[in-house]
């Protein structure tokens, strides 16, 4: 069975700081695991993937996200956060041999000018 | 890139009638497609996998008679809520499988039955 955990349901910074979402995956096999960002009313938009490779991942709209496989984290990174950047984030996990994603909860970012 | 569509985006129908949803790749074929569910501020909940020209397979717990799904071409699939409650009102996501990893995902319709 496949899991992820957000720990932290919002996450408050100001705009320009560092913004950083915590996700620490589940899987029995290696794992494949994905960010996503959603806006109201919206569907999720795709911003990083790793599937293998380097640890550091570099994705969409300035974020990057690092994989520890021994503390099975997957975080996700922004050096400056913009207001822009509020929004509902998903981490996602898969395992290799299996198409099915698995989601946490969500973190919902609040970038305050 | 790989763009998914859904149609409606909003629909509001009366307690007893179905509602279709259509799911398409725009720009691609796919030959499974996904269809999740979310409640306000909670995340997806996987309803089906849709493949292509065969039966969808539903995750534990989804009525498979109350949400049908077919896939009758590469780039279409639809689900039907069927004699919708208003239990069933909630944002409906669907999503494509591009290549081996990826999924990219509609931008969502919202039910609200009322």
């Amino acid at each position: 069975a496949q899991s992820v955990a957000q720990p932290e349901d919002q996450v408050n910074v100001a705009e320009g700081n560092p913004l950083t979402v915590k996700c620490t995956y589940s899987v029995s096999g290696n794992p494949y695991l994905f960010w996503y960002v959603q806006y109201p009313n919206r569907g999720l938009q795709f911003l990083l993937k790793y599937i293998t490779g380097d640890n550091l991942v570099k994705g969409s709209y300035g974020f990057e996200a690092e994989f520890n496989k021994s503390q099975t984290s997957f975080h996700l990174k922004k050096p400056s956060a913009l207001v822009s950047d509020s929004a509902l984030y998903f981490c996602a996990v898969r395992e290799a041999n299996d198409y099915k994603l698995s989601f946490g909860a969500g973190t919902t970012v609040t970038v305050r000018a | 890139g790989a763009v998914v569509s859904q149609h409606p985006s909003r629909v509001i129908c009366k307690s007893g009638t179905s509602v279709k949803i259509e799911c398409r790749s725009l720009d691609f074929q796919a030959t499974t497609m996904f269809w999740y569910r979310q409640f306000p501020k909670q995340s997806l909940m996987l309803m089906a996998t849709s493949n292509e020209g065969s039966k969808a397979t539903y995750e534990q717990g989804v009525e498979k008679d109350k949400f049908l799904i077919n896939h009758a071409s590469l780039t279409l699939s639809t689900l039907t809520v069927t004699s919708a409650h208003p239990e069933d009102s909630s944002f409906y996501i669907c999503s494509a499988r591009v290549l081996a990893y990826e999924q990219y995902f509609g931008p969502g319709t919202r039910l609200t039955v009322t």
